[in-house]
């Protein structure tokens, strides 16, 4: 398995500009976030998804859009991009919490974006 | 979910063991203790959760005291690999979504 991957690895967008952050996994994981991370920080929860065609948002869900047609993909969307969306953005997936409140998320390996 | 408090950064010699703090004094019945990782910029890793008893596992062993207000991770033998940022979650089981709260972590330097 590839786990999860993204794509681009690094981008740099220009203010105003949008953009689509590609999220996909080959586990049939229910499960799937968006985090992004800015420097020195944790990580804060943008958008979720427990299922195809099921979003919703997190912590930080303003300038941002997603949608899950798919078990496999869960794409971040950033429309009119500004500089305080430079940040890493990691996706994540996890199969639905079982028993015991096993909820180990897989994730992968971060796209980094600066808006200028 | 509790919130949880991590000192800021620690020191380990290579091959000690590291013992990894945390505080969730307001962790109620139902809620998890979680342990990830978060190797030089990677996505973070699941490393350990448990409720009420002490748990191990092939990268390390979660203590949670009696009263469930703190826990301690323990790497048994750190190496240089382990440097890295450790985050404590707490998370209630129903948890919609499985949503995990980050908080900033404790960055662990092991040192040779």
């Amino acid at each position: 398995n590839a786990g999860v991957t993204q794509t681009p690895k690094f981008r740099i967008l220009k203010i105003g500009q949008s953009m689509t952050l590609q999220c996909t996994q080959d586990m049939n994981h229910n499960y799937m976030y968006w985090y992004r991370q800015d420097p020195g920080m944790g990580l804060k929860l943008i958008y979720y998804s427990v299922g195809a065609g099921i979003t919703d948002k997190g912590e930080v869900p303003n300038g941002y859009n997603v949608s899950r047609s798919t078990t496999e993909d869960f794409p971040l969307r950033l429309e009119l991009a500004a500089p305080s969306q430079t940040s890493v953005y990691f996706c994540a997936s996890s199969s639905a919490a079982g028993q015991g409140g096993m909820n180990e998320q897989y994730f992968g390996p971060g796209t980094r974006l600066t808006v200028t | 979910d509790a919130k949880t408090t991590q000192p800021t950064s620690m020191d380990c010699a290579e091959g000690r063991a590291a013992n990894l703090p945390c505080n969730h004094s307001t962790i109620s019945g139902n809620e998890y203790v979680y342990w990830y990782r978060q190797i030089h910029s990677q996505g973070p890793q699941y490393i350990i959760h448990g409720l009420k008893n002490n748990e191990t596992n092939e990268m390390a062993s979660l203590i949670i005291t009696e009263d469930r207000k703190s826990s301690t991770l323990i790497l048994p033998h750190a190496t240089l690999r382990d440097t890295a940022v450790y985050y404590c979650i707490v998370r209630a089981h129903y948890n919609q979504g499985g949503k995990l709260i980050f908080g900033q972590g404790t960055e662990l330097s092991v040192k040779p």
